[in-house]
């Protein structure tokens, strides 16, 4: 069984701070890492992809990876309450994605 | 980043009946679309692969007699929920892969399906 695993949360953060959301994945043979953000009634939307272990920065996101751990992290800076949201961490290629279960962010104005 | 559209957003039918749901990728080629489902408060999760021009391959547990899936140009793919029921009431979403080495799903808006 493949699996990505996140913890559901709700994380709350106050507005200004650093979220930091935290995934582990199981299946080694993975190549691509994906963060999505998910609003509730809505799609998933792309924020950020890494495949290299360090850290890739985007704005105020940075996502970071470390294969020999297995595991993958979103750090989001001056967070705002708009990025209240379910982040869903999905691992990928060869095969398709696998999502995690989406971890509950909430900033607190 | 690509642009993935689906529809209809919202559908409510009665018991029994089929709905259509379509997936089109408006500004690339996709050879492969992606179809989930999303129970509320749960994870995405993959439904089937949709291949252009043959047989989608669906994940363990899904029937394919129920779902159907045609996936007949590059740009469109259709899900059709045959005699839908209660429990088949969910957000369902399609995807596309870039053509990129990467691999990134690009979205469509997802379908709503509430059966009565």
């Amino acid at each position: 069984q493949k699996e990505v695993e996140q913890n559901s949360g709700p994380l709350s953060v106050p507005e200004g701070a650093i979220a930091s959301l935290n995934c582990t994945y199981s299946d080694r043979g993975s190549q691509s890492f994906f963060w999505y953000r998910q609003y509730s009634g809505k799609s998933p939307e792309l924020i950020m992809f890494i495949y290299s272990n360090g850290d890739k920065e985007d704005g105020r996101f940075t996502a970071q990876l470390n294969k020999a751990s297995q595991y993958v992290s979103l750090l989001i800076r001056d967070s705002q309450p708009s990025d209240s949201a379910t982040y869903l961490c999905a691992a990928g290629m060869p095969r398709p994605l696998v999502f995690g279960k989406g971890t509950r962010l909430s900033v607190i104005a | 980043g690509a642009v993935v559209s689906q529809h209809p957003s919202r559908v409510i039918c009665k018991s029994g009946t089929s709905v259509k749901i379509e997936c089109r990728s408006l500004d690339f080629q996709a050879t492969t679309m992606f179809w989930y489902r999303q129970f509320p408060k749960q994870s995405l999760m993959l439904m089937a692969t949709s291949n252009e021009g043959s047989k989608a391959t669906y994940e363990q547990g899904v029937e394919k007699d129920k779902f159907l899936i045609n996936h007949a140009s590059l740009t469109l793919s259709t899900l059709t929920v045959t005699s839908a029921h209660p429990e088949d009431s969910s957000f369902y979403i399609c995807s596309a892969r870039s053509g990129s080495d990467i691999g990134e799903l690009f979205f469509g808006e997802g379908s709503r399906l509430t059966v009565l």
